[in-house]
Protein backbone atom coordinates (compact mmCIF):
# COMPACT_ATOMS: atom_id res chain seq x y z
CA UNK A 1 0.00 0.00 0.00
CA UNK A 2 1.29 3.93 -0.34
CA UNK A 3 3.41 5.24 2.50
CA UNK A 4 0.90 8.38 3.13
CA UNK A 5 2.98 11.10 5.41
CA UNK A 6 1.12 13.69 6.63
CA UNK A 7 2.69 16.84 8.78
CA UNK A 8 2.25 18.00 11.04
CA UNK A 9 1.23 15.40 13.63
CA UNK A 10 -0.43 17.86 16.04
CA UNK A 11 -0.49 21.41 16.99
CA UNK A 12 -2.02 24.31 19.37
CA UNK A 13 -3.29 27.33 17.46
CA UNK A 14 -4.87 30.74 18.77
CA UNK A 15 -8.27 31.16 17.44
CA UNK A 16 -8.53 33.19 14.39
CA UNK A 17 -5.22 31.86 12.76
CA UNK A 18 -4.68 29.24 10.03
CA UNK A 19 -2.58 26.42 9.74
CA UNK A 20 -1.95 24.39 6.95
CA UNK A 21 -1.28 20.59 6.96
CA UNK A 22 0.17 18.80 4.23
CA UNK A 23 0.15 15.22 2.56
CA UNK A 24 3.04 13.39 0.74
CA UNK A 25 1.49 10.00 -1.48
CA UNK A 26 5.13 8.03 -2.12
CA UNK A 27 3.12 7.42 -5.45
CA UNK A 28 1.50 9.28 -7.60
CA UNK A 29 -2.39 8.66 -7.09
CA UNK A 30 -5.34 10.45 -9.46
CA UNK A 31 -7.72 11.83 -6.26
CA UNK A 32 -6.50 12.62 -2.73
CA UNK A 33 -9.20 12.74 -0.10
CA UNK A 34 -9.59 14.76 3.76
CA UNK A 35 -11.15 14.10 6.49
CA UNK A 36 -12.45 15.44 9.82
CA UNK A 37 -12.47 13.24 12.87
CA UNK A 38 -14.35 15.01 15.99
CA UNK A 39 -12.99 13.59 19.46
CA UNK A 40 -14.21 10.36 19.94
CA UNK A 41 -16.75 10.41 16.66
CA UNK A 42 -16.31 8.88 12.98
CA UNK A 43 -14.61 10.14 9.95
CA UNK A 44 -16.42 12.55 7.79
CA UNK A 45 -15.02 13.52 4.31
CA UNK A 46 -14.03 17.40 3.70
CA UNK A 47 -13.59 17.54 0.06
CA UNK A 48 -11.88 15.29 -3.00
CA UNK A 49 -8.61 17.38 -3.55
CA UNK A 50 -8.40 16.60 -7.32
CA UNK A 51 -4.83 17.26 -9.59
CA UNK A 52 -5.39 19.86 -12.12
CA UNK A 53 -8.92 21.30 -10.88
CA UNK A 54 -10.66 22.74 -8.20
CA UNK A 55 -11.39 20.64 -4.88
CA UNK A 56 -15.08 18.85 -4.73
CA UNK A 57 -16.26 20.04 -1.52
CA UNK A 58 -19.12 18.04 1.02
CA UNK A 59 -22.03 19.32 2.00
CA UNK A 60 -21.41 21.67 5.10
CA UNK A 61 -18.11 22.19 3.87
CA UNK A 62 -16.94 25.24 2.06
CA UNK A 63 -13.52 26.01 -0.03
CA UNK A 64 -13.33 29.37 1.97
CA UNK A 65 -12.66 27.89 5.30
CA UNK A 66 -10.94 24.74 3.97
CA UNK A 67 -8.72 25.55 1.09
CA UNK A 68 -7.06 22.68 -0.30
CA UNK A 69 -4.05 22.56 -2.73
CA UNK A 70 -3.17 19.66 -5.28
CA UNK A 71 -0.29 20.79 -7.00
CA UNK A 72 0.68 17.29 -8.71
CA UNK A 73 -0.01 13.76 -8.07
CA UNK A 74 1.70 12.84 -4.94
CA UNK A 75 0.98 16.05 -2.33
CA UNK A 76 -1.89 17.68 -1.01
CA UNK A 77 -2.47 20.52 1.18
CA UNK A 78 -5.73 21.62 3.57
CA UNK A 79 -5.93 25.22 4.96
CA UNK A 80 -8.01 25.32 8.36
CA UNK A 81 -8.69 29.37 7.98
CA UNK A 82 -9.92 31.62 10.92
CA UNK A 83 -9.64 28.90 13.12
CA UNK A 84 -11.87 28.66 16.09
CA UNK A 85 -12.40 26.11 19.33
CA UNK A 86 -14.75 23.61 17.32
CA UNK A 87 -11.87 23.06 14.58
CA UNK A 88 -10.35 21.14 17.15
CA UNK A 89 -10.23 17.72 15.90
CA UNK A 90 -7.88 14.87 13.41
CA UNK A 91 -7.64 15.88 10.00
CA UNK A 92 -6.86 12.92 8.10
CA UNK A 93 -5.40 12.58 4.39
CA UNK A 94 -6.75 9.41 2.66
CA UNK A 95 -5.93 7.58 -0.74
CA UNK A 96 -7.47 4.89 -2.94
CA UNK A 97 -5.92 1.94 -4.00
CA UNK A 98 -6.03 -1.34 -4.33
CA UNK A 99 -8.32 -3.73 -7.38
CA UNK A 100 -10.72 -1.28 -8.65
CA UNK A 101 -8.58 1.79 -6.13
CA UNK A 102 -11.65 1.18 -3.61
CA UNK A 103 -9.18 0.53 -0.37
CA UNK A 104 -8.51 3.50 1.14
CA UNK A 105 -5.24 4.08 3.10
CA UNK A 106 -4.76 7.16 5.67
CA UNK A 107 -2.15 9.13 6.55
CA UNK A 108 -1.14 9.65 10.59
CA UNK A 109 -3.80 12.53 11.09
CA UNK A 110 -2.70 15.83 12.02
CA UNK A 111 -4.60 16.90 15.44
CA UNK A 112 -5.33 19.78 15.70
CA UNK A 113 -6.49 22.09 19.06
CA UNK A 114 -7.34 25.61 19.30
CA UNK A 115 -7.45 27.52 22.08
CA UNK B 1 -28.42 11.71 1.35
CA UNK B 2 -26.39 8.35 1.79
CA UNK B 3 -25.46 6.94 5.11
CA UNK B 4 -24.51 4.23 7.05
CA UNK B 5 -25.73 3.13 10.33
CA UNK B 6 -23.66 1.30 12.70
CA UNK B 7 -24.65 -0.90 16.04
CA UNK B 8 -23.69 -1.43 18.52
CA UNK B 9 -21.66 2.07 19.90
CA UNK B 10 -19.77 -0.26 22.37
CA UNK B 11 -19.19 -3.69 22.76
CA UNK B 12 -17.39 -5.76 25.67
CA UNK B 13 -16.34 -9.17 25.45
CA UNK B 14 -14.95 -11.78 27.35
CA UNK B 15 -11.76 -12.89 25.75
CA UNK B 16 -12.36 -15.78 24.03
CA UNK B 17 -15.80 -14.78 23.01
CA UNK B 18 -17.16 -13.90 20.10
CA UNK B 19 -18.26 -10.30 18.94
CA UNK B 20 -20.25 -9.29 16.31
CA UNK B 21 -20.47 -5.49 14.86
CA UNK B 22 -23.64 -4.90 12.17
CA UNK B 23 -23.70 -2.08 9.73
CA UNK B 24 -27.24 -0.93 7.06
CA UNK B 25 -26.57 1.33 4.41
CA UNK B 26 -28.78 3.38 1.91
CA UNK B 27 -27.62 3.40 -1.28
CA UNK B 28 -28.41 0.28 -3.32
CA UNK B 29 -25.76 0.97 -6.03
CA UNK B 30 -22.78 0.45 -3.09
CA UNK B 31 -21.07 -2.26 -3.91
CA UNK B 32 -17.77 -2.13 -1.90
CA UNK B 33 -17.99 -2.51 2.19
CA UNK B 34 -14.98 -2.23 3.69
CA UNK B 35 -14.10 -2.15 7.64
CA UNK B 36 -11.70 -0.44 9.92
CA UNK B 37 -9.98 -0.72 12.72
CA UNK B 38 -8.58 2.27 15.04
CA UNK B 39 -6.59 2.28 18.01
CA UNK B 40 -6.16 4.91 20.40
CA UNK B 41 -3.74 7.61 19.17
CA UNK B 42 -3.44 5.76 15.73
CA UNK B 43 -4.82 5.94 11.76
CA UNK B 44 -7.79 3.44 10.62
CA UNK B 45 -6.37 0.60 9.17
CA UNK B 46 -8.23 -1.75 6.76
CA UNK B 47 -8.64 -4.90 8.32
CA UNK B 48 -11.05 -6.72 6.01
CA UNK B 49 -13.45 -5.71 2.77
CA UNK B 50 -16.32 -7.13 0.50
CA UNK B 51 -17.70 -6.92 -2.25
CA UNK B 52 -20.95 -6.58 -3.41
CA UNK B 53 -20.75 -9.83 -5.58
CA UNK B 54 -19.74 -11.79 -2.53
CA UNK B 55 -21.74 -12.96 0.38
CA UNK B 56 -18.89 -13.73 3.03
CA UNK B 57 -15.25 -13.22 3.21
CA UNK B 58 -12.96 -14.91 5.81
CA UNK B 59 -9.16 -14.12 7.23
CA UNK B 60 -8.06 -16.01 10.11
CA UNK B 61 -10.56 -14.75 13.38
CA UNK B 62 -12.32 -11.90 11.46
CA UNK B 63 -14.94 -13.07 8.71
CA UNK B 64 -17.59 -10.25 7.17
CA UNK B 65 -21.21 -11.10 5.44
CA UNK B 66 -23.09 -8.80 3.30
CA UNK B 67 -26.60 -9.41 2.52
CA UNK B 68 -27.42 -7.21 -0.15
CA UNK B 69 -31.23 -7.73 -0.47
CA UNK B 70 -31.56 -6.60 3.24
CA UNK B 71 -28.44 -3.49 2.84
CA UNK B 72 -26.59 -5.22 5.52
CA UNK B 73 -23.35 -6.02 6.37
CA UNK B 74 -21.21 -7.42 9.41
CA UNK B 75 -18.19 -7.85 10.82
CA UNK B 76 -17.66 -11.03 13.09
CA UNK B 77 -14.56 -11.59 15.43
CA UNK B 78 -13.98 -14.57 16.86
CA UNK B 79 -11.72 -16.16 19.65
CA UNK B 80 -11.40 -12.38 20.93
CA UNK B 81 -8.33 -11.16 22.08
CA UNK B 82 -7.02 -7.93 24.24
CA UNK B 83 -5.22 -6.59 21.21
CA UNK B 84 -8.66 -6.70 19.46
CA UNK B 85 -9.90 -3.53 21.76
CA UNK B 86 -10.15 -0.57 19.55
CA UNK B 87 -12.73 1.12 17.82
CA UNK B 88 -14.03 -0.33 14.64
CA UNK B 89 -15.86 1.39 11.53
CA UNK B 90 -17.38 -0.10 8.75
CA UNK B 91 -17.92 2.01 5.53
CA UNK B 92 -19.96 1.53 2.29
CA UNK B 93 -19.22 3.27 -1.30
CA UNK B 94 -20.90 5.48 -3.04
CA UNK B 95 -20.40 7.06 -6.26
CA UNK B 96 -21.59 10.67 -6.45
CA UNK B 97 -19.21 11.71 -9.46
CA UNK B 98 -15.87 10.13 -7.92
CA UNK B 99 -15.89 6.97 -5.68
CA UNK B 100 -16.11 7.74 -2.41
CA UNK B 101 -16.67 5.93 1.21
CA UNK B 102 -19.31 6.77 4.01
CA UNK B 103 -18.65 5.93 7.10
CA UNK B 104 -20.43 4.51 10.14
CA UNK B 105 -20.42 5.84 13.27
CA UNK B 106 -18.16 3.62 14.90
CA UNK B 107 -18.05 0.52 17.80
CA UNK B 108 -15.58 0.80 20.59
CA UNK B 109 -15.16 -2.82 21.32
CA UNK B 110 -13.29 -3.70 24.96
CA UNK B 111 -12.08 -6.93 25.54
CA UNK B 112 -12.19 -8.16 28.95
CA UNK B 113 -9.54 -10.49 29.80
Amino acid sequence: SAVISQKPSRDICQRGTSLTIQCQVDSQVTMMFWYRQQPGQSLTLIATANQGSEATYESGFVIDKFPISRPNLTFSTLTVSNMSPEDSSIYLCSVLEGTGGTEAFFGQGTRLTVV
Amino acid sequence: GENVEQHPSTLSVQEGDSAVIKCTYSDSASNYFPWYKQELGKRPQLIIDIRSNVGEKKDQRIAVTLNKTAKHFSLHITETQPEDSAVYFCAASIRRGAQKLVFGQGTRLTINP
